[in-house]
Order: C-alpha cells, then structure tokens, then sequence
C-alpha cells in the first residue's frame, strides 16, 4: 500500500512568511509524528498525535509552530513568521499505536528560510 | 538528560567489506532501541527494533546487538553492498510515567560503501 507522503518536497520561503507542511500517514494508522532534521543534528521531536486523544506538544520549539490533525488522518504543521534557523527537514512519521510500535516515515520537506 | 551518542560520525569501507556502527546511550527508564537506515533525500527506514530482554536480532546483512547494562549497541553490516551507503540512526526509546513512550534520535553515522 501508499507509504507516508509529506507535501511540498521542498519549500523556499522568505523570512517573516508563513508556511504550511502536509503529511498524509498510511490509512488506518492511528499515531502521528512531525520531526525536524536540521543538517549534522539528529531528529528532534516536534508533536505527536495519538488517536483522538490530546497531542503531544512538548517539542514544539516555540509559538510560531502549530500542528493539526483533522479527521484523524492528514495533518499540517504550520510555521509562522519563518525564521533562517526553521529552515531544516520536516519528517513525518505514522504508526499503528503509540512509539513502541515501527513508525513509518515520509520522505520529508526540506524547507529553506532565506 | 536523555541522550543517544553514536560513532564514527563516518565512515568510508571497500564494498565488500563488514563493518561496525556504535551507540551509547543515557536513556532511561529504558524501552526499546532502534535502528533506521536513511538514505539521501529519504525518510528513515526501521531496520531492526530490540527491547530489554533481546541481546542481538538481524535484518539480513545487519545485526544489530545491545547490551543493557552497559548502555551499548552495535549494528554490524556483513558484506557491505554500494546501496549500503546512507546514514544509520540509533533511536532509544523511553517509557514516561503516564506510560507512553519518548524516542532520542542519535545524529547518526554516516557511511559511505565504495567500489
């Protein structure tokens, strides 16, 4: 079946604009991820989305990220008023349960802040 | 604080060759670790996934082992073929105390298999 698929694949945005990232996670998977993969760092958590319970905010950098998951399924990870040091990978990953179970990643969008 | 270090940062071998990856970590109340292979421009792949009570598990060519005690896990890549080449990450999962569970990526090894 479809894989993770996140969109765009690559965004180049000026500073100070706002950006949205799309992930649509394999069908039927109940858990949902955003990283970031910033070049030489390792993935850092970002939000976690576990069925219909309260997401998982805590790695959220600041208030200018914001995620949804609408229906249980597609969500969008927002970045407001981007900054040079947002520009990185953005991975999403889905999951049948919560993170003991092999998470599933997209191929990323490779945002860029100039 | 929970970390996952891994080494080398890279590595370079002739196809053909093994070779060794490492993975320290301080996570705890431990639950599981991991190993993801990505490739360039790709999202991670799950190579192998271990919890407390499994010593070594293999995926093919790679063997992965962990030992609990000392914090420590290897992934071993027999044979190394030219699409070995990507970076390797340890991932170390922890379990919170509302019983779900906290992954720390490690920043991976990176290695390069040539001809």
């Amino acid at each position: 079946g479809a894989g993770v698929s996140q969109s765009p694949s690559n965004k180049v945005t000026e500073k100070g604009k706002d950006v949205e990232l799309r992930c649509d996670p394999i069908s039927g998977h109940t858990a949902l991820y955003w990283y970031r993969q910033s070049l030489g760092q390792g993935l850092e958590f970002l939000i976690y989305f576990q069925g219909n319970s309260a997401p998982d905010k805590s790695g959220l950098p600041s208030d200018r990220f914001s995620a949804e998951r609408t229906g249980g399924s597609v969500s969008t990870l927002t970045i407001q008023r981007t900054q040079q040091e947002d520009s990185a990978v953005y991975l999403c990953a889905s999951s049948w349960g919560g993170a003991s179970h092999e998470q599933y990643f997209g191929p990323g969008t490779r945002l860029t802040v100039t | 604080k929970n970390q996952v270090e891994q080494s080398p940062q890279s590595l370079i071998i002739l196809e053909g060759k093994n070779c060794t990856l490492q993975c320290n970590y301080t996570v705890s109340p431990f639950s599981n670790l991991r190993w993801y292979k990505q490739d360039t421009g790709r999202g991670p792949v799950s190579l192998t996934i271990m919890t407390f009570s499994e010593n070594t598990k293999s995926n093919g060519r790679y063997t992965a082992t962990l030992d609990a005690d000392t914090k420590q896990s290897s992934l071993h890549i027999t044979a190394s073929q030219l699409s070995d080449s990507a970076s390797y990450i340890c991932v170390v999962s922890a379990r919170s105390n509302f019983g779900n569970e906290k992954l720390t990526f490690g920043t991976g090894t990176r290695l390069t298999i040539i001809p």
